[in-house]
Order: C-alpha cells, then sequence, then structure tokens
C-alpha cells in the first residue's frame, strides 16, 4: 500500500460526458502528479502540483483540467470525453516538488468511454 | 526537455537466468535516473534511483543499474530471476532543474518456470 488513494477505481461513461477523478496523496506529501496510461501512448505525464500551485504541465488535453486543494487532495477533470480518451489514470504523490525523491503512485482510476 | 527509450517491449526469460533490461535516454541537461517496477493491477513502485555518485546502484532485491553518461543508457541487470520478477519495469528521467518525470514506454518481464 503506497498511502496514496484513488477514486473512483473503475469508471464507465459515454462519448460526450464529464468526469472527476480524486486523489488523496500520502500523508505529508506536497506534491501531486498525474500521469495517463495507455497502450499506445504508454505512461504520459499531464500535470503537476505542489502545495496547491500549478508546478508544470505536459501532455494535457484543454478538455481536461485539474486542481489541487488546501487539504492537498487533488482532482482531476475530464470532459467532452472521446473514446481515446479511455485509459488508466494515476496519481502520484512526493514529499517535495523537487525531482529527485521518490514518487509514491495509487493503484489507478480505469476510465472506459463507449 | 527529456527523453526516454526502452527498446524492448518484452523479454521473456527462464527462471534463474540472467536478465538486463534496456534503457537509453537523451537530455540537454544533467539528468536524474530511475527505475520502477508495476505489478499486475497496482501502481508503479519505485525499484532503485540515480542522482548523483556512484554510477552503480542497487535495489533490496538483487537489481542493478548502471549509469552510462556517455552512452547515454541505465540499463537494469539481475543475475538470477525469480517467477516474482515477472511485471512491467519502466525507466524515467527528470532533468536537474526540471519539474517533472518522464517514463519510458515500458519492458514486460515474463519469467517463465
Amino acid at each position: 500500500d503506497s498511502g496514496v488513494t484513488q477514486t473512483p477505481k473503475h469508471l464507465i461513461t459515454a462519448t460526450g460526458q464529464r468526469v472527476t477523478l480524486r486523489c488523496s496523496p500520502r500523508s505529508g506529501d506536497l506534491s501531486v502528479y498525474w500521469y495517463q496510461q495507455s497502450l499506445d501512448q504508454g505512461l504520459q505525464f499531464l500535470i503537476h502540483y505542489y502545495n496547491g500551485e500549478e508546478r508544470a504541465k505536459g501532455n494535457i488535453l484543454e478538455r481536461f483540467s485539474a486542481q489541487q486543494f488546501p487539504d492537498l487532495h487533488s482532482e482531476l477533470n475530464l470532459s467532452s470525453l472521446e473514446l481515446g480518451d479511455s485509459a488508466l489514470y494515476f496519481c502520484a504523490s512526493s514529499v517535495s516538488g523537487e525531482n529527485t525523491g521518490e514518487l509514491f503512485f495509487g493503484e489507478g482510476s480505469r476510465l472506459t468511454v463507449l | 526537455a527529456q527523453s526516454v527509450t526502452q527498446l524492448d517491449s518484452q523479454v521473456p526469460v527462464f527462471e534463474e537466468a540472467p536478465v538486463e533490461l534496456r534503457c537509453n535516454y537523451s537530455s540537454s541537461v544533467s539528468v536524474y535516473l530511475f527505475w520502477y517496477v508495476q505489478y499486475p493491477n497496482q501502481g508503479l513502485q519505485l525499484l532503485l534511483k540515480y542522482l548523483s555518485g556512484s554510477t552503480l546502484v542497487k535495489s533490496i532485491n538483487g537489481f542493478e543499474a548502471e549509469f552510462n553518461k556517455s552512452q547515454t543508457s541505465f540499463h537494469l541487470r539481475k543475475p538470477s530471476v525469480h517467477i516474482s520478477d515477472t511485471a512491467e519495469y519502466f525507466c524515467a528521467v527528470s532533468a536537474a532543474y526540471g519539474q517533472n518525470f518522464v517514463f519510458g514506454p515500458g519492458t514486460r518481464l515474463s519469467v517463465l518456470p
């Protein structure tokens, strides 16, 4: 158990819909990272938050948005869903905002868009 | 920007045989290097990392990786694999002054009895 909690574990929805994925980092971790894992794209970095502030943005679509709240949990919002958005979405946390430390991954939220 | 290449998408190997999983990276700045392992239906876990110092780093379960700056490589090795090592292995890189980690496409290691 990494200490990172992601909900929901599985989600099935239709094209055009909107979903919210939630992540609770390990106790004491200030950084939250979001990754998308698909068979054809591998593990793609989406966005990084540190203590409520956006630190870095990767290959995140404009239809996607994220935020980190004062209690440090984070949400990833995916809207106008397309079939190609079907993937496993991972959240990871780390103690600091630096890139030398270990990332602790949740078990992921599997999104299926029909 | 950094990128990571893992040339082997799948590596089958018999139990107790040695294995090498290859990782090459590209970067215009100094980097930190990591190997993560993902067991079925689980998130990724850190296996080992290179930040500085000795170029040979080891994990607690017998894996080791060597940072080779001239060849921009960070190959993962184990002299004798077990069935329980069956998993997907991801090489990752982060820039010394960057803010995010870039992962390779992964190598699926299958250990056969």
